[in-house]
């Protein structure tokens, strides 16, 4: 498996408070992604970068930022987190070309009180 | 855009007898499709993939599933399930976008497995 690593695993925070999630990988991967999990919605992708600062927007992107300022770290940032944002968070790495396998972390349970 | 259709968001069955969990595929080309398996609390698992070559895939834990173009299938099977199969299951389908590729969720089958 991928040497995908996610912090923090859990914490909860309030509403209106920036939060920050980090994704560290060590498999030089070049595509990260952010995906969240809500009961009966499956995965959906909220951003992707396919490079050191080059991201783009998900299905899902409003009310969320990312930066990749290196190609082992990939963050994701609520700036003013809501109830709706509470999901469980999951980065995934992969180098991007058709049919390659994706890699996923172990998951961010994030709770906006 | 491509898209998966999970059938069955529930699936129960006894230890022992086969496990059939249902995905349609939505694509426009000849896609790649992946079933992912997550435990719970635990991230998620590649099961196997299909990327054009063999249209039978077999996976790991047993599991193998075969495309059907003419029926826009790629259904998940197990012979004789095991408790420890008792798991979530996605069906993935990636699309092709501006140059990158993103990979399309299904929303999940919920495997029971009974003693």
């Amino acid at each position: 498996d991928a040497g995908i690593t996610q912090s923090p695993r859990h914490k909860v925070t309030e509403t209106g408070t920036p939060v920050t999630l980090r994704c560290h990988q060590t498999e030089n991967h070049r595509y990260m992604y952010w995906y969240r999990q809500d009961p009966g919605h499956g995965l959906r992708l909220i951003h992707y970068s396919y490079g050191v600062k080059d991201t783009d927007k998900g299905e899902v992107s409003d009310g969320y930022s990312v930066s990749r300022s290196k190609t082992e770290d990939f963050l994701l940032t609520l700036e003013s987190a809501t109830s709706s944002q509470t999901s469980v968070y999951f980065c995934a790495t992969g180098q991007g070309s058709s049919g390659n396998t994706i890699y996923f972390g172990e998951g961010s349970w994030l709770t906006v009180v | 855009a491509q898209s998966v259709t999970q059938l069955d968001s529930h699936v129960s069955v006894s230890e022992g007898t086969p496990v059939l969990l249902r995905c349609n595929y939505s694509s426009s080309y000849s896609p790649s499709l992946f079933w992912y398996v997550q435990h719970p609390n635990k991230g998620l698992q590649l099961l196997l993939k299909y990327t054009s070559a063999a249209t039978l895939v077999k996976g790991i834990n047993g599991f193998e599933a075969e495309f059907k173009k003419s029926e826009t299938s790629f259904h998940l099977t197990k012979p004789s399930a095991h408790m420890s199969d008792a798991a979530e299951y996605f069906c993935v389908v990636i699309e092709p976008t501006s140059g990158t590729y993103k990979y399309i969720f299904g929303t999940g089958t919920r495997l029971k497995v009974l003693a």
